[in-house]
């Protein structure tokens, strides 16, 4: 079945440490976005990429890097920079313009 | 600055009564409009959409209406069922913009049994 697959759904990282959230889709799709979820704020958008070896900065990429050197994985690293990291994170594909997203099922990453 | 605004929260509604569900944008040059459900802990799923050269998109239960003058839309849930409670994300897209959506926050939908 095709979809998109996030790992790990839990994460728990010690603050000063980086860490790296896996996204991998099997659909096809051209273009991957990150997105982040906090109570009360809905999903905003951290990083997107169109095309392998592009991507671009979204609304809260602060603290936050991504690589696209295959166009199945999509990896968001969040690095120590990032003051509030604790968040469910989301990832979502797209094959063109006049469809919507699919997304995995997310991972809530946990700063302790 | 939100340009996708879903102002209530939470809404509550008696099983097989009709579920109205709102949202407003402000950017004039969105053109394409989802609406998205999700549980907790659980990626959105998609559920149904409208692009800007219609009013109204229908499917089974589930209706979307789009007033473009008043850059609002809606959707209906008729009848609504205990399964249909979740949150329920509008989210828009338009040309130039990376083909990324932007959503609200979400509303928070109870149906009652």
């Amino acid at each position: 079945d095709g979809g998109i697959t996030q790992s790990p759904k839990y994460l728990f990282r010690k603050e000063g440490q980086n860490v790296t959230l896996s996204c991998e889709q099997n659909l096809n799709h051209d273009a991957m976005y990150w997105y982040r979820q906090d109570p009360g704020q809905g999903l905003r958008l951290i990083y997107y990429s169109q095309i392998v070896n592009d991507f671009q900065k979204g609304d809260i990429a602060e603290g936050y890097s991504v690589s696209r050197e295959k166009k199945e994985s999509f990896p968001l690293t969040v690095t120590s920079a990032q003051k509030n990291p604790t968040a469910f994170y989301l990832c979502a594909s797209r094959p063109s313009r006049n469809y919507g997203y699919t997304f995995g099922s997310g991972t809530r990453l946990t700063v302790v | 600055d939100q340009q996708v605004k879903q102002n209530s929260p939470s809404l509550s509604v008696q099983e097989g009564r009709i579920s109205i569900l709102n949202c407003d944008y402000t950017n004039s040059m969105f053109d394409y409009f989802l609406w998205y459900k999700k549980y907790p802990a659980e990626g959105p799923t998609f559920l149904i959409s409208i692009s800007s050269i219609k009013d109204k998109n229908e499917d089974g239960r589930f209706t979307v209406f789009l007033n473009k003058s008043a850059k609002h839309l809606s959707l209906h849930i008729v009848p609504s069922q205990p399964g249909d409670s979740a949150v329920y994300f509008c989210a828009a897209s338009a040309r130039g913009t990376g083909n990324q959506f932007y959503f609200g926050t979400g509303t928070s939908l109870t149906v009652i049994p």
